[in-house]
């Protein structure tokens, strides 16, 4: 079965710095989702990547997927504690019409002022 | 649109009763997924929905049945609670378009079994 992990597991930044999280997939990716959660608070969805290389960015946080789609990166530039939470990697299986679905293990991301 | 709407929000049961929790979605999506939540493991697949009437398992099927007679709601029933299904339950509906698909979440119902 496919596994997602994620690193670093927790992340405590100062308010402006930048910071990255990771996602690796033992298997090739068909689509790689980034969610965040609030304590609390059900998924959010960020953005999503399909093809090798892709890169996609929204406000200040830039996500991208490397050529052979089985790693993906998470980075926020300047970071505010609005960008606080919990980062969420997710895999489509590709089978199924998509509705297999695993999800990493989250990274905790706190931002002090 | 209300989005994907979940009941309770919060929930205790004693080992060994049964409930439903309850999910709806206003958004005409074909397919519905429940998942629990769980320290350091992420979101695990429960059940899923690809239409009325369709249902079939995921990751964690174990001790949880799913029923689809409408569109709009995925009610998630557990049969005989045990403290192991002490969780976050999160319901999402989702819709694809070409090769991909973008999932919508519910806010999560907060489960304790004692």
């Amino acid at each position: 079965s496919q596994e997602l992990e994620q690193s670093p597991q927790s992340l405590i930044v100062q308010e402006g710095k930048n910071l990255t999280i990771n996602c690796t997939s033992s298997k090739t990716l068909y689509g790689l989702y980034w969610y965040k959660q609030k304590y609390g608070e059900g998924l959010i969805f960020l953005m999503m990547l399909q093809k090798g290389g892709e890169e996609k960015s929204h406000e200040k946080i830039t996500a991208k997927l490397d050529e052979k789609k089985q790693q993906s990166s998470l980075h926020i530039t300047a970071s505010q504690p609005s960008h606080a939470g919990i980062y969420l990697c997710g895999a489509d299986k590709g089978d199924n019409y998509g509705q297999n679905f695993v999800f990493g293990p989250g990274t905790r991301l706190s931002v002090l002022p | 649109n209300a989005g994907v709407t979940q009941t309770p929000k919060f929930q205790v049961l004693k080992t060994g009763q049964s409930m439903t929790l309850q999910c709806a979605q206003d958004m005409n999506h074909e397919y519905m997924s429940w998942y629990r939540q769980d320290p350091g493991m992420g979101l695990r697949l429960i059940h899923y929905s690809v239409g009325a009437g369709i249902t079939d398992q995921g990751e964690v099927p174990n001790g949880y049945n799913v029923s689809r007679s409408t569109t709009e709601d995925f009610p998630l029933r557990l049969l005989s609670a045990a403290p192991s299904q002490t969780s976050v339950y999160f319901c999402a509906s989702s819709y694809s378009y070409g090769s991909t698909y973008e999932q919508y979440f519910g806010p999560g119902t907060r489960l304790t079994v004692t």
